[in-house]
């Protein structure tokens, strides 16, 4: 297709186990962010990446929550050891990156997001 | 508080209604901001853009920025159930990253 795509779409898993969940951005955008959405609440930015390189991993709870993107395309958010706190939907977006200020600066264009992942941990 | 303030709702309006949604930021620096609307069980869906100040038009929808004020607002006009659903306002931070901070959205019910 031509969004995002995540998947799982849902994820139950008891608390203490190991989950990954992926993320098939558009084809051709170079930028990659995860975000953690809990209920009622708009979406709180985790990490980014720009090609396979991470720039930002501000966002990221605990160093439970990994993530990588090992070829530039495709990105995996792992986390460890869950906890009942983890539960929320983990949204995936791309965006493009274009170079601006006679192109000196990169900025990313407005970013595309997949549906996310359910995460229940019980 | 936030950087990004918006009323969570839930706003009720009848179809046909004009409908205001609004946020206040707390940043100064120059930036755009986002409007998204987002479906149950959905990722956010991008809306509109804009640059710090001024308005801008795209069907029935309009979004306005007033920089002095530190106001965003997205205007729906002529509403439609299908347009019910929850509209997340973002702000767009400069940098390397260019990540968003969200307000809580607000949800949007449009009676038939």
């Amino acid at each position: 297709g031509a969004g995002v795509s995540q998947s799982p779409r849902y994820k139950v898993a008891k608390r203490g186990q190991d989950v990954a969940l992926r993320c098939d951005p558009i084809s051709g955008h170079v930028s990659l962010f995860w975000y953690q959405q809990a209920l009622g609440q708009g979406p709180e930015f985790l990490t980014y990446f720009q090609n396979e390189a991470q720039l930002d991993k501000s966002g990221l709870p605990s160093d439970r929550f990994f993530a990588e993107r090992p070829e530039g395309s495709v990105s995996t958010l792992k986390i460890q050891r869950t906890q009942q706190e983890d539960s929320a939907v983990y949204l995936c977006a791309s965006s493009q990156l274009s170079w601006v200020g006679g192109g000196q600066r990169p900025y990313n264009q407005p970013q595309h997001f997949g549906d996310g992942t359910r995460l229940s941990i019980l | 508080q936030k950087e990004v303030e918006q009323d969570p709702g839930p706003l009720s309006v009848p179809e046909g209604a004009i409908v205001s949604l609004n946020c206040t930021y707390s940043n100064s620096a120059f930036q755009y901001f986002m409007w998204y609307r987002q479906y149950s069980r959905k990722g956010p869906e991008l809306l509109m853009y804009t640059y710090s100040s001024g308005n801008k038009e795209d069907g029935r929808f309009t979004a306005q920025v007033d920089k002095s004020s530190k106001y965003i607002s997205l205007f729906i006009r002529d509403s439609q159930p299908s347009d019910s659903a929850t509209y997340l306002c973002a702000r767009q931070v400069g940098g390397a990253t260019n990540k968003l901070i969200f307000g809580t959205g607000t949800l949007l019910a449009v009676q038939p």
